[in-house]
């Protein structure tokens, strides 16, 4: 499977505790976006990498939240003393600027996180 | 801010119909790109249809087109002959130039129900 991947599928958490998660973009895609999906509505973009440079950062990213990129390959996106408010799926994104699919984002199954 | 309105929060369509979604979006950026999303139930996000904003000609994907009216900030999308494995989430999602990253800016949805 040459997807998107995303781990863990599914993280409960105790409020306080940080949590990390893990986005894998298809091979050859060299930007990556995070997305935070809460119930009933669309996705909210988080932030976003070209390569191991990231870029652009939304306001809804707080500083407890942290991403990286090392070598511009996989990301993980972390989120230090969660709160119940942090309850909601994360989607992870990737796509390419070359191509017949430049532009067109590749999203994984996300990561649901429920903070107890 | 850039905002994108689905104005129908549910829709119904018997098997074999035509149904269409609306979707209107506000911007002042002319270079940008127009994506049509799919979320089934507990499934991930599937892309149905682009297109882009320079291009004239409505986009069309099998059986899924678009209505794009660039005057008027408008993109329908067009499910002709509904089949049972239409029904889901369906997301109007530009993506604009801004600082370089092409975000997706995701509507709150429509829920499609297929009727056998």
């Amino acid at each position: 499977d040459t997807g998107v991947s995303q781990d863990p599928r599914h993280k409960i958490t105790k409020r306080g505790q940080n949590v990390t998660f893990r986005c894998d973009p298809i091979s050859e895609h060299n930007r990556l976006y995070w997305y935070r999906q809460t119930l009933g509505q669309g996705p909210e973009f988080l932030t976003y990498f070209q390569n191991e440079a990231q870029l652009e950062k939304s306001r809804l990213l707080s500083d407890r939240f942290s991403a990286e990129r090392p070598k511009g390959s996989f990301s993980t996106l972390e989120i230090q003393r969660t709160e119940q408010g942090d309850s909601a799926m994360y989607l992870c994104a990737s796509s390419t600027r070359q191509g017949p699919l430049y532009n067109e984002q590749f999203f994984g199954p996300g990561t649901r996180l429920t903070v107890l | 801010a850039q905002t994108v309105t689905q104005s129908q929060p549910e829709m119904s369509v018997q098997e074999a119909e035509t149904v269409t979604l609306s979707c209107t979006y506000d911007t002042s950026e002319s270079d940008y790109y127009l994506f049509w999303y799919k979320q089934p139930p507990s499934r991930q996000m599937i892309l149905v249809i682009r297109q882009e904003a320079y291009k004239q000609q409505n986009a069309t994907e099998n059986r899924f087109s678009v209505n794009f009216q660039k005057a008027a900030k408008s993109f329908s999308l067009k499910i002709s002959d509904s089949q049972l494995g239409d029904a889901a989430m369906y997301f109007c999602a530009p993506s604009y130039s801004g600082a370089g990253s092409y975000q997706l800016t995701f509507g709150k949805g429509t829920k499609l129900s297929v009727i056998p």
